[in-house]
């Protein structure tokens, strides 16, 4: 089983240019995150989205831009990339509500805006 | 503001000994959830506890949530390498749309 899977692993951006983060999952899960992690500061909920076609505000939401257009995609967007978006990003899904089922995580993506 | 802080943040222990890191917070979570975290990976759950005072064990793992089900604590019995990595534990908000994570305590275990 391939989980969730995130691509691109590794990204340089410079100032003000734009990009977009896959994540996929095949587990048939309703629920889907992004999440930032930086370090001393845990993970940090960016967007996220309780099924096909809706999309939430997390804590972290400001500069970026999500989608779900279809149940095992989720897209973060980055419009105009600045250097305090340099991050590690998490995709993550679940089953139902995420009292009652685990996170799965994907490996991350490793951005750096310059 | 960080709703679970966790403690310490870095611990490094030689193979063998005994360790507790401490997930705290304010405010009430319905259940409380332990993940670890290997580099260059996402974090996997360990374990989730639901029930104030609820004790659970994973082999050597201990994890306890308070009475008042607002902190919990991780303990592991004679740490192994293998036991190196990030742990962060989680609480859901209110609607249970989604999680907060604690800080993370980072583990070391030297041979």
């Amino acid at each position: 089983n391939a989980g969730v899977t995130q691509t691109p692993k590794f990204r340089v951006l410079k100032t003000g240019q734009s990009m977009t983060l896959l994540c996929a999952q095949d587990m048939n899960h309703e629920y889907m995150y992004w999440y930032r992690q930086d370090p001393g500061m845990g993970l940090r909920l960016i967007h996220y989205s309780v099924g096909e076609g809706t999309t939430a505000k997390g804590e972290v939401p400001d500069g970026y831009n999500v989608s779900r257009l279809k149940k095992q995609n989720f897209l973060l967007g980055l419009e105009s990339a600045a250097p305090s978006q340099t991050s590690v990003y998490f995709c993550a899904s679940s089953y139902r509500d995420s009292l009652n089922s685990p996170l799965h995580f994907g490996n991350g993506t490793r951005l750096t805006v310059t | 503001t960080q709703l679970l802080e966790q403690s310490p943040q870095f611990l490094s222990i030689q193979e063998g000994e005994n360790l507790t890191v401490y997930c705290n917070s304010s405010s009430v979570f319905s259940s409380l959830q332990w993940y670890r975290q290997e580099p260059g990976e996402g974090p996997v759950l360990l374990v989730t506890v639901v029930t104030g005072g609820e004790v659970k064990k994973l082999k050597r793992l201990t994890f306890q949530f308070g009475d008042a089900r607002k902190d919990s604590s991780l303990h592991i019995t004679a740490a192994q390498p293998g036991d190196t990595g990030l742990y962060l534990c989680a609480g859901p908000e209110n609607t249970g749309n989604q999680f907060y994570f604690g800080t993370g305590t980072s583990l070391t275990v030297i041979p």
